[in-house]
């Protein structure tokens, strides 16, 4: 039971690049989310899926698209990379009735 | 809409102190709140969670939480620091819908030093 896991670990982007991070769980959960995190932000929500099929914009969509074609995966692409999309990126996810989610261990993604 | 914050950036403390770290929140519901750890170059760590069970949260590695409504608080607390306690803590609260999935708000976390 590997839990949340993410692909890749590392990236180094230039501007305008694109890009798609790739988010997998295998604990049947329904509910999927991929966040960022900026150093003094805490972490914030991009975008989320509350089921196969389906997803929603977060807090910070703009710049990202997503895509959940299948229930344990979770997309996150960058179609024209920015310098103010270096982060960290952490996918998430969790399971009615709980609300517990679980993490990833993160993308740290640099665009030069 | 829910908030948080957490009231300090940076908390020092020596190995065997105890150790508090301050947390308030604002939410419209009635909220589940959570703390979660991470280490240097690592994912988040959950330490432990309230739902209303009890008010007082026992998590991992030795840290409890208390929820006060009053207070609009949940502040982190460990009574002997050790040094792998060093990390950035995230308190954060959680607006789970209807329809059973989660939005969490993050405070902007605090980074616990530890010195010999």
């Amino acid at each position: 039971n590997a839990g949340v896991t993410q692909t890749p670990k590392f990236r180094v982007l230039k501007t305008g690049q694109s890009m798609t991070l790739l988010c997998a769980q295998d604990m049947n959960h329904e509910y999927m989310y991929w966040y960022r995190q900026d150093p003094g932000m805490g972490l914030r929500l991009i975008h989320y899926s509350v089921g196969e099929g389906t997803t929603a914009k977060g807090e910070v969509p703009d710049g990202y698209n997503v895509s959940r074609l299948k229930k344990q995966n979770f997309l996150l692409g960058l179609e024209s990379a920015a310098p103010s999309q270096t982060s960290v990126y952490f996918c998430a996810s969790s399971n009615y009735p709980t609300d517990t989610q679980y993490f990833g261990p993160g993308t740290r993604l640099t665009v030069l | 809409a829910q908030s948080v914050t957490q009231l300090d950036s940076h908390v020092s403390v020596s190995e065997g102190t105890p150790v508090l770290l301050r947390c308030n929140y604002s939410s419209s519901y009635s909220p589940s709140l959570f703390w979660y750890v991470q280490h240097p170059n690592k994912g988040l760590q959950l330490l432990l969670k309230y739902t209303s069970a009890a008010t007082l949260v026992k998590g991992i590695n030795g840290f409890e939480a208390e929820f006060k409504k009053s207070e609009t608080s949940f502040h982190l607390t460990k009574p002997s620091a050790h040094m792998s306690d060093a990390a950035e803590y995230f308190c954060v609260v959680s607006d789970q819908r209807d329809s059973g999935y989660s939005t969490l708000t993050f405070g902007k976390g605090t980074m616990l030093l530890v010195s010999p």
